[in-house]
């Protein structure tokens, strides 16, 4: 069964930095394309960034030049380095997993983030 | 790409239909031919479920009551008989351009 365990967050005062992992099972990471999706408290879903197989990454525009996507294939993890937090990072960040041209879709539970002093 | 969503909250009867709409400020038709707008179902507590793929095509396991349809601009979700298990926030998202974006959700409740 595929897993998605994301962990990394936490209460972190605004400016810090953290990281976000997402270790994956029965599930390939590098040969799929990767996302973090983040929900802020009582709100819809904002898609934060993508990784390619490829490699190629792309950003959003509220955290583009403060957060990296990146992978470690050895370990089949994805993670979010974030850094330059603000109090309107706050959100739960969910991993996911998929393909848009198949039926292959998979989340984590999520990873609480909390940005306040 | 500004997705919006309607109506944003769907009170409805078990056993009845539903349907939500989903607009694109721009069309969403992929240089490949294809058209990457997609329906997330999130039940809660829970994180979110993708149904529909490429407009209509559901995702395994998703109950054939759940359809997708709709070209350009203007998509629609619909439910052809509502059950208990279908409550909760339904997003629509597309993946032709970037940045990538959602809807801004449409909750559905049983009346």
């Amino acid at each position: 069964e595929v897993q998605l365990v994301e962990s990394g967050g936490g209460l972190i005062q605004p400016g810090g930095s953290l990281r976000l992992s997402c270790a994956a099972s029965e599930f390939t990471v590098s040969s799929n394309s990767m996302s973090w999706v983040r929900q802020a408290p009582g709100k819809g879903l904002e898609w934060v960034s993508t990784i390619y197989s490829s490699g190629t990454t792309y950003y959003a525009d509220s955290v583009k030049g403060r957060f990296t996507i990146s992978r470690d294939n050895s370990k089949n993890t994805l993670y979010l380095q974030m850094n330059s937090l603000r109090a309107e990072d706050t959100a739960l960040y969910y991993c996911r997993g998929y393909s848009s041209r198949s039926s292959f879709d998979y989340w984590g539970q999520g990873t609480l983030v909390t940005v306040s002093s | 790409v500004v997705m919006t969503q309607s109506p944003l909250s769907l009170p409805v009867t078990l056993g009845q239909p539903a349907s939500i709409s989903c607009r694109s400020s721009q069309s969403l038709v992929y240089s490949d031919g294809n058209t990457y707008l997609h329906w997330f179902q999130q039940r809660p507590g829970q994180s979110p479920r993708r149904l529909i793929y490429k407009v209509s095509n559901r995702d395994s396991g998703v109950p054939d009551r759940f359809s997708g349809s709709g070209s350009g601009t203007d998509f629609t979700l619909e439910i052809s008989r509502v059950e208990a298990e279908d409550v909760g926030v339904y997003y629509c998202m597309q993946s032709t351009h970037w940045p990538h974006s959602f809807g801004q959700g449409t909750k559905l409740e049983i009346k």
